[in-house]
């Protein structure tokens, strides 16, 4: 079972709003990402998380605020968004292998199906 | 420097024949891995097809080929018998081993079309 599951689908939201996008995984994995797709424009990494901790966070404006509960949930919580941040919200997780200290280049990364988001 | 180039923005293939999709890269890490992604319009991105630097054999999965040429730098995604369902956006991406972390690098894309 290679399934990452996101809700909601589609999200529409005012500028002062606050609001959440959510993730899950049951497939054991220990690396979860958050990525932001424009239109026509591959991924563009947002946040990892490995093992539940924080790992990267690809200089992030704060409006957008990860969080990790456990091991099978990630959210992104949004904060007085931009219209400019309307995009696809993507969830990606992975085994997070390791070999001899390094990232395996073997880290296969399984996506869910994205927010298409809307900053109004 | 781009490290993953992709030349296609769109290409248009006729139902049932075969077409290949190009993909180079650039790397100093001996240890890399290549990745296809397909992402349909429902915006979904799939995970299609692995092949690692060491790997001595070009990966396949089902319809899906891999045409590694290492010298070249290249990765090629071939896909036989082309169908309906095929039209769709295609990435190719790479993770590497050493300097990578948990970065993987992205194309810009090719937009597939399959006509019937």
């Amino acid at each position: 079972d290679t399934e990452v599951t996101q809700t909601p689908k589609h999200l529409v939201m005012g500028m002062t709003n606050k609001k959440s996008l959510k993730c899950e995984q049951h497939m054991g994995h220990r690396a979860m990402y958050w990525y932001k797709q424009k239109a026509k424009k591959p991924p563009e990494l947002m946040f990892v998380y490995s093992y539940e901790k924080l790992s990267i966070n690809e200089s992030v404006p704060s409006r957008f605020s990860p969080e990790c509960p456990n091991s099978s949930l990630l959210n992104l919580h949004l904060h007085a968004l931009q219209p400019e941040d309307s995009a696809l919200y993507l969830c990606a997780s992975s085994q997070a292998r390791t070999s001899g200290g390094f990232r395996e280049s073997t880290d296969t990364q399984y996506f869910g199906p994205g927010t298409r988001l809307t900053v109004l | 420097a781009q490290k993953i180039t992709q030349t296609q923005p769109g290409m248009f293939v006729q139902e049932k024949e075969a077409v290949t999709l190009d993909c180079t890269y650039d790397t100093s890490d001996p240890s890399y891995g290549l990745f296809w992604y397909k992402q349909p319009s429902s915006g979904e991105m799939i995970f299609l097809i692995y092949q690692g630097s060491y790997d001595q054999q070009n990966a396949t999965e089902g319809r899906y080929s891999l045409n590694f040429q290492k010298a070249r730098k290249s990765a090629n995604l071939v896909i036989s018998a082309s169908q309906l369902g095929d039209s769709a956006m295609y990435f190719c991406a790479m993770r590497e081993g050493r300097g990578g972390g948990f970065k993987t690098i992205f194309g810009a894309g090719t937009r597939l079309f399959v006509k019937a």
